[in-house]
C-alpha cells in the first residue's frame, strides 16, 4: 500500500461550487500532512497544513481524522483560478521524510 | 531573498550523456531533496539530504547520483542518461524536519524539464 493515497480524478465543478477531496494515509503514527497546489506542472506551492483538528485560512478547509486516516481538502465558492492539481503530503513511515500523493484534479468551469 | 534556484529549465539529451542539474538554496535549510514527477503522476523522492557530508537514497534512486558538499548546494547527477529518465526535476528544502512535520514545509525550486531521446 502507498503511504499516501489520493484519487486521481478529476473533479469538475461550476463556479460557485462546494468541493472536497480526501487523502488516505498508511503510516498510523502521522501526526501532520501538507496539502500543496500545482499548476500545469509548475513547482508545487505550499496551500496549507494539516495537523491536529484541521485548519482554515479562507475558502479552504483542511481536516485531519485520525481514527480512519484520512485528511480533507474543503473548497467553499470554487473560483477558476481554484483549477489545478492538489497534492497531499505526509512523512514516510519511521521517519520525516515527505512523500506526495498523486495528486487530485480539479477543473473549475463557468 | 531567492529560496530554491534550479539550472537549467530545459534540457535535451541523447542517450548516455551525462549532466548536472544544480540547485542552491540560500535559506540555511539543512533538509534538501530531488524528485522526479513524470506525466500524471505525483513527485517522486529520488536522493535527500539532511545536511552537509550527508546524503541518502529516495524511492528511485538508481541512475542517479548527489553530493552535498555545502549546506547551500545539491546537485543531481545523471551519468548515463536513458529515455525513462525523461521527466521534471524538482529541488526542494526545508528546516530541520525532526521537531515537527507541519512547521517544516517544502520550499521548491521552479523545475528542470529534461528530454532524453
Amino acid at each position: 500500500r502507498k503511504e499516501v493515497e489520493q484519487d486521481p480524478g478529476p473533479f469538475n465543478v461550476p463556479e460557485g461550487a462546494t468541493v472536497a477531496f480526501n487523502c488516505t494515509y498508511s503510516n498510523s503514527a502521522s501526526q501532520s500532512f501538507f496539502w500543496y497546489r500545482q499548476d500545469c506542472r509548475k513547482e508545487p506551492k505550499l496551500l496549507m497544513s494539516v495537523y491536529s483538528s484541521g485548519n482554515e485560512d479562507g475558502r479552504f478547509t483542511a481536516q485531519l481524522n485520525r481514527a480512519s486516516q484520512y485528511i480533507s481538502l474543503l473548497i467553499r465558492d470554487s473560483k477558476l483560478s481554484d483549477s489545478a492539481t492538489y497534492l497531499c503530503v505526509g512523512p514516510v513511515s519511521g521517519s520525516y521524510i515527505p512523500t506526495f500523493g498523486r495528486g487530485t484534479s480539479l477543473i473549475v468551469h463557468p | 531573498n531567492a529560496g530554491v534556484t534550479q539550472t537549467p529549465k530545459f534540457r535535451i539529451l541523447k542517450i548516455g550523456q551525462s549532466m548536472t542539474l544544480q540547485c542552491t538554496q540560500d535559506m540555511n535549510h539543512n533538509y534538501m531533496y530531488w524528485y522526479r514527477q513524470d506525466p500524471g503522476m505525483g513527485l517522486k523522492l529520488i536522493y535527500y539530504s539532511v545536511g552537509a557530508g550527508i546524503t541518502d537514497k529516495g524511492e528511485v534512486p538508481n541512475g542517479y547520483n548527489v553530493s552535498r558538499s555545502t549546506t547551500e548546494d545539491f546537485p543531481l547527477r545523471l551519468e548515463l542518461a536513458a529515455p525513462s529518465q525523461t521527466s521534471v526535476y524538482f529541488c526542494a528544502s526545508s528546516y530541520d524536519r525532526t521537531i515537527t512535520f507541519h512547521n517544516s514545509p517544502l520550499h521548491f525550486g521552479n523545475g528542470t524539464r529534461l528530454t532524453v531521446t
